[in-house]
Protein backbone atom coordinates (compact mmCIF):
# COMPACT_ATOMS: atom_id res chain seq x y z
CA UNK A 1 0.00 0.00 0.00
CA UNK A 2 1.71 3.44 -1.11
CA UNK A 3 1.04 6.65 1.61
CA UNK A 4 -1.57 9.20 0.33
CA UNK A 5 -0.42 12.09 -1.48
CA UNK A 6 -0.28 15.51 0.06
CA UNK A 7 0.86 18.80 -0.46
CA UNK A 8 4.51 19.08 0.86
CA UNK A 9 3.28 22.74 2.21
CA UNK A 10 0.52 25.18 2.08
CA UNK A 11 -0.08 28.69 3.98
CA UNK A 12 -2.23 31.74 4.51
CA UNK A 13 -2.59 34.79 6.43
CA UNK A 14 -4.27 35.08 9.56
CA UNK A 15 -8.15 34.81 9.30
CA UNK A 16 -7.52 33.23 5.76
CA UNK A 17 -8.69 29.94 5.09
CA UNK A 18 -6.44 27.11 3.74
CA UNK A 19 -7.37 23.75 2.04
CA UNK A 20 -4.54 20.77 2.56
CA UNK A 21 -5.69 17.87 -0.13
CA UNK A 22 -5.09 13.92 0.36
CA UNK A 23 -5.35 11.79 -2.81
CA UNK A 24 -5.36 8.33 -2.53
CA UNK A 25 -7.29 5.52 -5.26
CA UNK A 26 -10.79 3.99 -5.14
CA UNK A 27 -8.98 0.92 -2.56
CA UNK A 28 -8.46 3.44 -0.41
CA UNK A 29 -9.93 7.48 -0.08
CA UNK A 30 -12.07 6.89 -2.69
CA UNK A 31 -13.54 3.21 -1.34
CA UNK A 32 -14.62 3.99 2.14
CA UNK A 33 -15.58 7.21 4.60
CA UNK A 34 -13.03 6.49 6.63
CA UNK A 35 -10.90 9.54 6.26
CA UNK A 36 -9.41 11.40 9.03
CA UNK A 37 -7.20 13.92 9.48
CA UNK A 38 -3.93 14.81 12.92
CA UNK A 39 -2.57 17.64 13.38
CA UNK A 40 0.72 17.19 14.95
CA UNK A 41 3.13 20.25 16.55
CA UNK A 42 7.00 19.89 16.59
CA UNK A 43 7.88 17.57 19.36
CA UNK A 44 4.24 16.51 20.00
CA UNK A 45 2.15 13.19 19.49
CA UNK A 46 -0.50 13.81 16.67
CA UNK A 47 -4.50 15.24 17.81
CA UNK A 48 -7.20 13.83 16.02
CA UNK A 49 -9.01 16.86 14.10
CA UNK A 50 -11.17 14.83 11.72
CA UNK A 51 -12.59 11.36 11.20
CA UNK A 52 -14.56 9.51 9.06
CA UNK A 53 -14.36 12.40 6.23
CA UNK A 54 -15.87 15.26 8.21
CA UNK A 55 -16.78 14.14 11.99
CA UNK A 56 -15.08 16.79 14.59
CA UNK A 57 -13.80 15.35 18.05
CA UNK A 58 -15.19 16.98 20.96
CA UNK A 59 -13.06 20.19 21.50
CA UNK A 60 -12.05 20.78 17.92
CA UNK A 61 -13.17 24.13 16.84
CA UNK A 62 -15.26 24.25 13.84
CA UNK A 63 -13.02 26.31 11.89
CA UNK A 64 -12.11 22.68 11.23
CA UNK A 65 -13.99 20.73 8.74
CA UNK A 66 -13.42 17.45 6.09
CA UNK A 67 -15.03 16.77 2.95
CA UNK A 68 -14.44 14.10 0.39
CA UNK A 69 -14.78 14.04 -3.24
CA UNK A 70 -14.09 10.56 -5.55
CA UNK A 71 -10.34 9.63 -4.67
CA UNK A 72 -9.15 12.70 -3.04
CA UNK A 73 -10.61 14.14 0.53
CA UNK A 74 -9.60 17.66 1.80
CA UNK A 75 -9.48 19.48 5.13
CA UNK A 76 -10.15 23.03 5.49
CA UNK A 77 -9.14 25.37 8.32
CA UNK A 78 -11.14 28.83 8.15
CA UNK A 79 -10.18 32.03 10.17
CA UNK A 80 -6.78 30.84 10.34
CA UNK A 81 -4.93 31.11 13.56
CA UNK A 82 -0.68 30.82 14.56
CA UNK A 83 -1.63 28.12 16.80
CA UNK A 84 -2.71 26.03 13.11
CA UNK A 85 0.74 26.39 12.06
CA UNK A 86 1.68 22.54 12.56
CA UNK A 87 2.20 19.60 10.23
CA UNK A 88 -1.06 17.97 9.50
CA UNK A 89 -1.49 14.48 8.16
CA UNK A 90 -4.76 12.21 6.32
CA UNK A 91 -5.07 8.26 7.35
CA UNK A 92 -7.52 6.43 5.38
CA UNK A 93 -8.72 3.26 5.62
CA UNK A 94 -7.51 0.81 2.93
CA UNK A 95 -9.40 -2.24 2.78
CA UNK A 96 -8.24 -5.74 4.49
CA UNK A 97 -8.20 -4.01 8.07
CA UNK A 98 -5.32 -2.22 6.69
CA UNK A 99 -4.63 1.78 7.15
CA UNK A 100 -2.42 4.05 5.23
CA UNK A 101 -1.11 7.84 6.22
CA UNK A 102 -0.75 10.61 4.08
CA UNK A 103 2.76 12.25 3.32
CA UNK A 104 1.71 15.22 5.53
CA UNK A 105 1.89 18.73 4.89
CA UNK A 106 3.44 21.69 6.67
CA UNK A 107 1.04 24.28 7.17
CA UNK A 108 2.54 28.12 7.93
CA UNK A 109 0.21 30.89 9.18
CA UNK A 110 2.19 33.85 6.90
CA UNK B 1 -8.99 10.91 30.94
CA UNK B 2 -7.30 8.22 28.47
CA UNK B 3 -3.69 8.39 29.15
CA UNK B 4 -0.96 6.51 27.00
CA UNK B 5 2.84 5.59 28.10
CA UNK B 6 5.33 3.90 25.66
CA UNK B 7 8.07 2.12 27.73
CA UNK B 8 11.04 0.03 26.24
CA UNK B 9 14.54 0.22 25.41
CA UNK B 10 16.16 3.40 23.29
CA UNK B 11 18.85 1.56 21.31
CA UNK B 12 18.24 -1.37 19.83
CA UNK B 13 21.26 -3.42 17.55
CA UNK B 14 21.00 -4.21 14.21
CA UNK B 15 19.55 -7.71 13.71
CA UNK B 16 17.78 -7.69 17.23
CA UNK B 17 13.99 -7.61 18.45
CA UNK B 18 12.59 -4.09 19.01
CA UNK B 19 10.06 -4.49 22.06
CA UNK B 20 7.97 -1.84 23.33
CA UNK B 21 5.02 -1.75 25.72
CA UNK B 22 2.16 0.75 25.83
CA UNK B 23 0.51 1.15 29.72
CA UNK B 24 -3.26 2.48 29.14
CA UNK B 25 -4.36 4.28 32.35
CA UNK B 26 -7.52 5.72 33.06
CA UNK B 27 -9.45 3.03 30.77
CA UNK B 28 -9.62 -0.97 30.58
CA UNK B 29 -8.38 -2.13 27.57
CA UNK B 30 -11.08 -5.14 28.25
CA UNK B 31 -13.90 -2.99 27.83
CA UNK B 32 -13.30 -3.01 24.36
CA UNK B 33 -11.62 -0.78 21.53
CA UNK B 34 -8.67 -1.58 19.46
CA UNK B 35 -5.52 -0.43 19.96
CA UNK B 36 -2.51 0.65 17.78
CA UNK B 37 1.40 1.46 17.22
CA UNK B 38 2.20 4.07 14.97
CA UNK B 39 5.59 4.90 13.97
CA UNK B 40 7.05 8.04 12.60
CA UNK B 41 11.32 8.13 11.45
CA UNK B 42 13.12 11.01 12.20
CA UNK B 43 11.90 14.27 9.64
CA UNK B 44 9.29 12.10 7.62
CA UNK B 45 5.78 11.12 8.07
CA UNK B 46 3.25 8.46 9.94
CA UNK B 47 3.20 5.00 9.46
CA UNK B 48 0.63 2.71 10.51
CA UNK B 49 2.67 -0.07 12.19
CA UNK B 50 -0.70 -2.89 13.75
CA UNK B 51 -3.74 -2.93 15.54
CA UNK B 52 -5.05 -5.23 18.38
CA UNK B 53 -8.29 -5.46 20.00
CA UNK B 54 -8.88 -6.33 23.37
CA UNK B 55 -9.68 -9.68 22.51
CA UNK B 56 -6.29 -10.55 21.11
CA UNK B 57 -7.11 -10.20 17.33
CA UNK B 58 -4.27 -8.41 15.21
CA UNK B 59 -4.07 -6.13 12.52
CA UNK B 60 -0.60 -5.56 10.47
CA UNK B 61 1.29 -3.48 7.93
CA UNK B 62 1.44 -6.21 5.35
CA UNK B 63 4.85 -4.54 5.00
CA UNK B 64 5.83 -5.50 8.29
CA UNK B 65 3.84 -8.46 9.31
CA UNK B 66 6.76 -10.86 8.30
CA UNK B 67 8.73 -9.38 11.61
CA UNK B 68 5.69 -8.25 13.82
CA UNK B 69 3.51 -9.42 16.96
CA UNK B 70 1.26 -7.11 18.54
CA UNK B 71 -0.30 -8.42 21.81
CA UNK B 72 -2.35 -7.21 24.92
CA UNK B 73 -2.11 -8.19 28.42
CA UNK B 74 -5.95 -6.97 29.97
CA UNK B 75 -4.52 -8.16 33.64
CA UNK B 76 -1.60 -5.43 33.50
CA UNK B 77 -4.35 -2.95 30.81
CA UNK B 78 -0.95 -2.71 28.63
CA UNK B 79 -0.65 -3.87 24.92
CA UNK B 80 3.10 -4.67 23.14
CA UNK B 81 5.12 -4.33 20.01
CA UNK B 82 7.71 -6.72 18.93
CA UNK B 83 9.68 -5.84 15.24
CA UNK B 84 12.05 -8.48 14.29
CA UNK B 85 15.26 -8.19 12.53
CA UNK B 86 15.66 -4.54 13.26
CA UNK B 87 17.23 -2.53 10.43
CA UNK B 88 18.55 1.29 10.49
CA UNK B 89 15.26 1.68 8.84
CA UNK B 90 13.15 1.08 11.46
CA UNK B 91 14.65 3.86 13.80
CA UNK B 92 11.50 5.99 14.61
CA UNK B 93 9.30 7.55 17.48
CA UNK B 94 6.89 4.46 18.28
CA UNK B 95 3.58 5.86 19.43
CA UNK B 96 0.73 3.64 20.84
CA UNK B 97 -2.87 4.87 20.36
CA UNK B 98 -6.54 4.10 21.22
CA UNK B 99 -8.33 3.50 18.01
CA UNK B 100 -11.86 4.94 17.41
CA UNK B 101 -15.30 3.31 17.43
CA UNK B 102 -14.51 1.85 13.82
CA UNK B 103 -11.02 1.00 14.45
CA UNK B 104 -9.69 3.08 11.38
CA UNK B 105 -8.75 6.32 13.37
CA UNK B 106 -6.67 7.66 16.65
CA UNK B 107 -8.61 9.02 19.48
CA UNK B 108 -6.05 8.99 22.08
CA UNK B 109 -1.85 8.92 21.53
CA UNK B 110 1.01 8.31 23.93
CA UNK B 111 3.73 10.83 23.70
CA UNK B 112 6.25 8.03 21.39
CA UNK B 113 9.40 6.83 22.24
CA UNK B 114 12.20 7.15 19.78
CA UNK B 115 13.99 3.68 18.90
CA UNK B 116 17.64 4.18 17.27
CA UNK B 117 18.25 0.72 15.67
CA UNK B 118 22.44 1.34 16.03
CA UNK B 119 25.61 -1.04 16.88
Amino acid sequence: QSALTQPPSASGSPGQSVTISCTGTSSDVGGYNYVSWYQQHPGKAPKLMIYEVSKRPSGVPDRFSGSKSGNTASLTVSGLQAEDEADYYCSSYAGSNNLVFGTGTKVTVL
Amino acid sequence: QVQLQESGPGLVKPSETLSLTCTVSGYSISSGYHWGWIRQPPGKGLEWIGTVYHGGTTYYNPSLKSRLTVSVDTSKNQFSLRLSSVTAADTAVYSCARAGVTKYHFDYWGQGTLVTVSS
